[in-house]
């Protein structure tokens, strides 16, 4: 299996600030990499899939990039709404594996 | 635009079946991957695996052993059957459209496996 590393677990920011969090494959994915925000009680909703492409509807300043086996989900201008846990995922081969989860707080 | 839904018991004993079922609604179940994923506390999110609509299936190979996925395409249905579950188990179980990366997701469903 290949195994997705997450960091931080979780970070503490404000409004306004810009996020990075970084997830590492054990193997390279070749850019099979796609990011999800969970908040409590609710499903993941996907953010970004390979690597880069933003997916509709989601705000711009969601960005994501990597290559190889380093990624990094990127928020430029934290806002109320993005309060959340954030998961990588690799999409490159079976069984799919997930990050262990990244908590953004206040 | 598509929604899932999952339902099944809240509840099962050590040793027996769960059993779930998503409905697809606002688009056919043709043509596409549908995918269980569970969540639990212990264990984070973790993929069950995924049916075609024409019922080719793949599973992760920790849960092989247990899992069988079926799909009704008359009813826009597909199902989960995981059996001897134990308290392990316990955990948030969603169903999930798979494109380009799991694009749409069910509520989830909690299961606890308790006697």
């Amino acid at each position: 299996d290949i195994q997705m590393t997450q960091s931080p677990s979780s970070l503490s920011a404000s409004v306004g600030d810009s996020v990075t969090i970084t997830c590492r494959a054990s193997q390279t994915i070749n850019n099979y990499l796609n990011w999800y925000q969970q908040k409590p009680g609710k499903a993941p909703n996907l953010l970004i899939y390979r690597t880069s492409s933003l997916r509709r509807g989601v705000p711009s300043r969601f960005s994501g990039s990597g290559s190889g086996t380093d990624f990094t989900l990127t928020i430029s201008s934290l806002q109320p709404e993005d309060f959340a846990t954030y998961y990588c995922q690799q999409s490159y081969s079976t069984p799919y594996t997930f990050g262990q989860g990244t908590k953004v707080e206040i | 635009q598509v929604q899932l839904q999952e339902s099944g018991p809240g509840l099962v004993k050590p040793s027996e079946t769960l059993s779930l079922t998503c409905t697809v609604s606002g688009d056919s179940i043709s043509g596409y991957y549908w995918t269980w994923i569970r969540q639990s506390p212990g264990k984070g999110l973790e993929w069950i695996g995924y049916i075609y609509s024409a019922g080719s299936t793949n599973y992760n190979p920790s849960l092989k052993s247990r899992v069988t996925m079926s799909v009704d395409t008359s009813k826009n249905q597909f199902s989960l059957k995981l059996n001897s579950v134990t308290a392990a188990d316990t955990a948030v179980y969603y169903c999930a459209r798979r494109e380009m990366a799991f694009v749409s997701w069910g509520q989830g469903a909690l299961v606890t496996v308790s006697s």
